[in-house]
């Protein structure tokens, strides 16, 4: 089944302590990305990449890094979470840019 | 900047009614436009894509429309249905960039009651 998967899917977490939140996808897509949706603000973009090892800022990249080592991997890492982090977390892929966008469950994340 | 807008905010309907949800954006320069479905505390589901030279697309009871010149985009939900309630989530798609990048509108949560 072609899809996204992300994981965890439910993290609370300290200020501080560094975590990876994995994504891979199965279609062989190119487009690979990152969002984040919080209330009133809706979905915004993290950061993006066009293929291995290409990646770059989106809207709101501060204090996230990604990478970008295999087609179908693209992890989020915050180095030192901070609570406005606290948000729910989207990854994306897509064949094209133009290319209908498959997006994966979500990992609903909780910095304390 | 682009900016996506969507009305109403929320829509309540009993089921069986036909319904028209909004969706605008200020700048025309784009590669396509996506209609999404969210359920609550899921993911994105992909509904509709129109892509810019399109005016239309169709799926089961939904059909989607793009006035590009208006900056304009519609969802139509025909014989709506309980299991229609969601938030639907329309985003574009910027032209004028390098990459790929949708800008969402923050959504339209519709509740069909039965």
């Amino acid at each position: 089944e072609a899809q996204v998967t992300q994981n965890p899917r439910y993290l609370i977490t300290v200020t501080g302590k560094k975590l990876t939140v994995t994504c891979s996808q199965n279609m062989n897509h190119e487009y690979m990305s990152w969002y984040r949706q919080d209330p009133g603000l809706g979905l915004r973009q993290i950061y993006y990449s066009m293929n291995v090892e290409v990646t770059d800022k989106g809207d709101v990249p501060e204090g996230y890094k990604v990478s970008r080592k295999e087609k179908r991997n693209f992890p989020l890492i915050l180095e030192s979470p901070s609570p406005n982090q606290t948000s729910l977390y989207f990854c994306a892929s897509s064949d094209r840019v133009a290319d209908e966008q498959f997006f994966g469950p979500g990992t609903r994340l909780t910095v304390l | 900047k682009q900016e996506v807008t969507q009305i109403p905010a929320a829509l309540s309907v009993p089921e069986g009614e036909n319904l028209v949800l909004n969706c605008s954006f200020t700048d025309s320069a784009i590669y396509n436009l996506q209609w999404f479905r969210q359920d609550p505390g899921k993911g994105l589901t992909s509904l509709l894509l129109i892509q810019s030279s399109q005016r239309e697309q169709t799926s089961g009871r939904l059909n989607a429309s793009l006035d590009k010149s208006s900056g304009r985009s519609t969802l139509y939900i025909a014989a709506s249905q309980p299991g229609d309630s969601a938030t639907y989530l329309c985003a574009v798609q910027r032209m004028n960039t390098g990459f790929q990048k949708l800008v969402f509108g923050t959504g339209t949560r519709l509740l069909v009651s039965p």
